[in-house]
């Protein structure tokens, strides 16, 4: 069936580090990928979207592309803030899969600190 | 302000005692849909529904009610909770009927439900 898997957390790391999230998925048909984000105490935020291979993504220095031949979407920021610190999730949509058409399916989610 | 509205923020409540837990849209949306948060399982769907008067089954639907009566309002009934029950529930919208690329989801800030 389709599905998300995502690197499990925590990561933790220095301000102006590099991130790197990776995210695989599994899907018949052509998905679209997104990263959502939840910062703490609140629902989640869609952070970037992407429809089709080689699509980059981005959004608040943040950015993700599209890579059919891996079936991969892996989120990646150049210098991360203290301001980063969330959960960020994996999800993919797409038409005829498990019975609920158009819904999202998420990721297990990853953890990310960041420390001055 | 556009948003997804969840009532109440906190809920601890006992085995067998009935609850709701209310959802509001102020954005004319066509889609909403129940999801749980649970540690080292991510976000799993309850139910969703497509419009007014029409709701279906997600992933996790065992224990739950929902109903579609009016666009904005999507609550969730818990007619026998159970301390399996004990989570952090988001409600979510998306403008279209589906949470595809062109409609992302827009979540509520969550509802902590303990069940004892």
């Amino acid at each position: 069936g389709n599905s998300v898997t995502q690197m499990e957390g925590p990561v933790t790391l220095s301000e102006e580090a590099f991130l790197t999230i990776n995210c695989t998925y599994t899907a018949t048909g052509y998905p679209s990928l997104f990263w959502y984000v939840q910062y703490p105490g609140e629902g989640l935020q869609l952070l970037l979207k992407a429809t089709k291979a080689d699509d980059k993504g981005s959004n608040k220095g943040f950015e993700a592309t599209y890579r059919k031949e891996t079936t991969s979407f892996h989120l990646e920021k150049g210098s991360v803030q203290v301001s980063d610190s969330a959960v960020y999730f994996c999800a993919l949509s797409g038409l005829n899969y498990g019975g609920s058409q158009g819904n999202l399916i998420f990721g297990k989610g990853t953890k990310l600190s960041v420390k001055p | 302000e556009a948003q997804v509205t969840q009532n109440p923020r906190y809920l601890i409540t006992v085995t067998g005692k009935k609850l709701t837990v209310t959802c509001s849209q102020n954005m004319n949306h066509e889609y909403m849909s129940w999801y749980r948060q649970d540690p080292g399982l991510g976000l799993r769907q309850i139910y969703y529904s497509m419009n007014v008067e029409v709701t279906d089954k997600g992933d996790v639907p065992e224990g739950y009610k929902v109903s579609r009566k009016e666009k904005r309002n999507f609550p969730l009934i818990l007619e026998s909770p159970s301390p399996n029950q004990t989570s952090l529930y988001f409600c979510a919208s998306s403008p279209q009927r589906d949470a595809s690329y062109n409609s992302p989801l827009h979540f509520g800030n969550g509802t902590r439900l303990t069940v004892t």
